[in-house]
């Protein structure tokens, strides 16, 4: 059974629209994280939150706004939708956030923007 | 800035011979720990290995590596290659909160 669940696994959205990725993990963990892979990109990081706070963003965007209405939930809103915003985004947790801990991924939400 | 180079897009070797996927880094953290990641078609990332000992072996599932901080190298290596182990495999660094990942290396074991 996945522990880590995205939702949905596929979405196609038009330019300049919203959408909300959803992510539950149900493994215990405190940290939660979004990562981003685009077309010939590494798996790019974008936010970490420890108990439900945000640690660190390296989104330069303000379009992109995470959302953790519980401790094992960290959505992912996206406003204004660009062709560009067209990658898989993982969600991703950990036991605690610190350095050296192992992420455990989900399966990714694939979104397209036409 | 830190990160991670993988040189091979694709990797294709034939069933039962060694393999070899390079990984080297560039970091500025003082504590680190290095990943290998795996992701099959269809499937989400998961760790293969993990090391933060200088010059120490790690093994699992008949993979190994060693860091190597004086060449700032993390290979990834297996002796003998089977055919499940076609997937996309990630090196990445352990930074503060966070992992770099490199850009993956495409493994493709042919019969």
């Amino acid at each position: 059974d996945p522990k880590i669940i995205q939702k949905p696994k596929y979405l196609v959205a038009v330019t300049g629209s919203e959408k909300i990725l959803i992510c539950e993990q149900y493994l215990g963990h405190n940290a939660m994280y979004w990562y981003r892979q685009s077309a010939k990109k590494p798996l790019e990081f974008m936010f970490s939150y420890s108990y439900q706070k945000l640690m660190d963003n390296q989104t330069a965007s303000s379009r992109f706004q995470p959302q953790s209405s519980k401790k094992n939930h960290l959505d992912l809103q996206i406003t204004a939708l660009k062709p560009d915003d067209s990658a898989t985004y993982f969600c991703a947790s950990s036991q605690e956030g610190i350095s050296n801990e192992r992420l455990f991924f989900g399966h990714g939400t694939k979104l397209s923007v036409l | 800035g830190d990160s991670v180079t993988q040189t091979e897009g694709l990797v294709t070797v034939t069933e039962g011979l060694p393999v070899k996927l390079n990984c080297t880094y560039q970091t500025t953290y003082l504590t680190i720990a290095f990943f290998w990641y795996v992701q099959y078609l269809n499937e989400a990332p998961q760790v293969l290995l993990k090391s933060s000992t200088d010059n120490k072996r790690t093994e699992h599932q008949g993979f190994h590596a060693t860091l190597h901080k004086s060449s700032s190298s993390f290979h990834l290596q297996k002796s003998s290659a089977q055919l499940s182990d076609s997937a996309l495999y990630y090196c990445a660094l352990s930074g503060i909160g966070k992992l770099i990942f490199g850009l993956g290396t495409t493994l493709q074991v042919q019969p």
